[in-house]
C-alpha cells in the first residue's frame, strides 16, 4: 500500500521557521520525482515546490522562492520542506505529492493526507 | 508563467447528469494536463493525465479530452460520491499551476 504521511505542521509565528518532512513507504521513492502543494484555507490548490529523483534539480513558485528549501533522503524515503521567514499568508495545508514512475508531467499520483501550517502571533 | 482556468466555477447537478468541466490553459501545453477530484477535509485524489487517460480504478463514466489550450472533463452519469470540487493542473512546465477548482453541487 502505497502511503504519504506528512508531519511537522503547527502553529508558527511571523518571520519564524518549520520543517515539514515526508516519510513514504509502498512506491519506489528514489526513482519518483516529487512536489510540494498547498491549500489556504478555503481555497485551492497550490503547486509551490520539486525536487527531481536525485535531489539536483529543484523548481519553487514565486510565492515561496528564496524562503522555502524543499530536500530528501531517498535512503529514509523521504520528503522535507524547511520554511523560513513564514508569513501569515503562508497558512495553509500542506500535501506532498509524488508523481508515477513515468514522470512529473504525467500528474501527482500519490499524495499525503496533509499538514497543517498556521502562522499568527 | 502559464496560467489555468477552469469554467464554470461550480455547477449544480443531480444525479444522472452528464457534467462537463472546461479547462484552459493561457499558452499551449500540448497533452500535458492531469485532473484531480478533492472531497472536503480530503486530498487531492489524481483522476487522469490527458497522456494517459484514467487512473487505474477510477470509473470508467470519467473522461477527459483535449489538447494545446483546450480541455475538459466530462462525468457522463452523475453519482453522489461524485460531487466534490475538481482541478485541471498543467504539467509541462514549471510553475505547474492549478486551475482554480470546479464545484460540483448538489442541484
Amino acid at each position: 500500500e502505497v502511503q504519504l504521511v506528512e508531519s511537522g505542521g503547527g502553529l508558527a509565528q511571523p518571520g519564524g521557521s518549520l520543517r515539514l518532512s515526508c516519510a513514504t513507504s509502498g512506491f519506489t521513492f528514489r526513482s519518483s520525482e516529487v512536489n510540494w502543494v498547498r491549500q489556504a484555507p478555503g481555497k485551492g490548490l497550490e503547486w509551490i515546490s520539486y525536487i527531481s529523483m536525485s535531489g539536483t534539480t529543484t523548481h519553487y513558485a514565486d510565492s515561496v522562492k528564496g524562503r522555502f528549501t524543499i530536500s530528501r533522503d531517498n535512503v529514509k524515503n523521504s520528503l522535507y520542506l524547511q520554511m523560513n521567514s513564514l508569513r501569515a499568508e503562508d497558512t495553509a495545508i500542506y500535501y506532498c505529492a509524488s508523481a508515477s514512475l513515468l514522470g512529473n508531467n504525467y500528474g501527482y499520483r500519490y499524495w499525503g493526507q496533509g499538514t497543517l501550517v498556521t502562522v499568527s502571533s | 508563467d502559464i496560467q489555468m482556468t477552469q469554467s464554470p466555477s461550480s455547477v449544480s447537478a443531480s444525479v444522472g447528469d452528464r457534467v462537463t468541466i472546461t479547462c484552459r490553459a493561457s499558452q499551449d501545453i500540448s497533452s500535458w494536463l492531469a485532473w484531480y477530484q478533492q472531497k472536503p477535509g480530503k486530498a487531492p485524489k489524481f483522476l487522469m493525465s490527458a497522456e494517459t487517460s484514467l487512473q487505474s480504478g477510477v470509473p470508467s463514466r470519467f473522461s477527459g479530452s483535449g489538447s494545446g489550450t483546450d480541455f475538459t472533463l466530462t462525468i457522463s452519469s452523475l453519482q453522489p460520491e461524485d460531487f466534490a470540487t475538481y482541478y485541471c493542473q498543467q504539467t509541462n512546465t514549471f510553475p505547474q499551476a492549478f486551475g482554480q477548482g470546479t464545484k460540483v453541487e448538489v442541484k
